[in-house]
Parts: structure tokens; C-alpha cells; sequence
């Protein structure tokens, strides 16, 4: 079945720096999600990204989508401590099945 | 609105034993979901149902496993007899299908069979 892989699994940056993490995909969309979840939490939707939109912004973070590398990414800028957590993508294809998730990529930003 | 609510939180048992886990989606939502998350195979989806109805249940590891949906605001996700290898977090999600189909966690229980 396909699967939003997300890269890098562990990311570590400073408070302020900006964190990028890609997400791929294997077979053809409706949409893709991002979520987040904090330790010991419930995983949090952040953003959708429908497969005919290309770049979508939510505060700080920035989600594009590659429907022709079967890729997304997603942005947080100007990052904070807060930010912590580990963020999931999630595919969602043309055919009346559900979320697929990700492994999730671990961000650290130490202030 | 409440949110997706799980009970308990934490749940410690001992093998052998049978766990019930309990759910509430939110109110208006037509699907819900289980997953199960572990650091070994992360986030996985066990069953799901729309409009109380199951419509996959080919993630559930085991017959040991089992999902009622008795009415439109109650789950449960049943492990008879738990093994020390069903520890795990359990999280149910619900969403509606009448808009986007993005699901709303609960806190997730906390699971943990010796």
C-alpha cells in the first residue's frame, strides 16, 4: 500500500533556524496532510495540501507538494523550542480509502 | 466541543488478562479509526468504520483483537488475552467525510501488558 516516508526520521536545529522536512509518496493523491504530535500526545493536523495546489502557508510553517515527484515538504521558519515534537505526513489517495501515515521525522530545536 | 475522548489514559495489566479500550469521537463525525504506535513500527491502522459500520479491519494483528462500534458516539477495541507484546499506545481518530477527511486524535491509552 502506499506510504508517506518522511526524511530526514531526526532532525536537530537551534531555536530561530529553519526546519525543512520532505515527505514521498508512491502512487497518485487527493491530498496530503501534515500532523503533529508532541511526546505523550495525540497527533495534531496541521495543514492540507490538495493535489493541485503547490505551495500552502499556515503561520509560520510552508507546505509545497511535487505531484510530478510525488514529494511534499514542509517548512517551519523562525523555529522555537516549542516546536519539539515529531511531524507525520499523510497521503490520502483518489479511491474511498483512508489516511495513510508516515514513520515521522523527530524535530529537536534546542533553545 | 470536547474532542475525541479515550479512556482509561493508562492501562497496566497482566497477561492473560482482557483490555477494553474505550472511545468517543466527536459528535457529528461519521468515521472513526484506531491506530496502534509503537517506536518499532510507528503509527499503524488497525480497523476503521463509517457510520458505525466496519469497513477494514485487516490491520487488526490478531483474532485476540476485536472493534464494536455500537452506536454513533462509542467504540471499543477489545485484546482477549493480551499478550506483553500488545503494549503500545492505542489512539482512536474520528473525522467527517462531509468535509476534508482530517482525523482528530484523542490522547491515546497507554498500554502496558506483563
Amino acid at each position: 500500500s502506499q506510504q508517506g516516508e518522511e526524511d530526514p526520521q531526526a532532525l536537530s536545529i537551534q531555536e530561530g533556524e529553519n526546519a525543512t522536512m520532505n515527505c514521498s509518496y508512491k502512487t497518485s493523491i487527493n491530498n496530503l496532510q501534515w500532523y503533529r504530535q508532541n511526546s505523550g500526545r495525540g497527533l495534531v493536523h496541521l495543514i492540507l495540501i490538495r493535489s493541485n495546489e503547490r505551495e500552502k502557508h499556515s503561520g509560520r510553517l510552508r507546505v509545497t507538494l511535487d505531484t510530478s515527484k510525488k514529494s511534499s515538504s514542509l517548512l517551519i521558519t523562525a523555529s522555537r523550542a516549542a516546536d519539539t515534537a515529531s511531524y507525520f505526513c499523510a497521503t490520502r489517495n483518489s479511491g474511498n480509502t483512508p489516511l495513510v501515515f508516515g514513520k515521522g521525522t523527530r524535530l529537536s530545536v534546542i533553545a | 466541543d470536547a474532542g475525541v475522548i479515550q479512556s482509561p489514559r493508562h492501562e497496566v495489566t497482566e497477561m492473560g488478562q482482557e483490555v477494553t479500550l474505550r472511545c468517543k469521537p466527536i459528535s457529528g463525525h461519521n468515521s472513526l479509526f484506531w491506530y496502534r504506535q509503537t517506536m518499532m513500527r510507528g503509527l499503524e491502522l488497525l480497523i476503521y468504520f463509517n457510520n458505525n459500520v466496519p469497513i477494514d479491519d485487516s490491520g487488526m494483528p490478531e483474532d485476540r483483537f476485536s472493534a464494536k462500534m455500537p452506536n454513533a458516539s462509542f467504540s471499543t477495541l477489545k485484546i482477549q488475552p493480551s499478550e506483553p507484546r500488545d503494549s503500545a499506545v492505542y489512539f482512536c481518530a474520528s473525522s467527517s467525510r462531509q468535509g476534508t477527511d482530517t482525523q482528530y486524535f484523542g490522547p491515546g491509552t497507554r498500554l502496558t501488558v506483563l
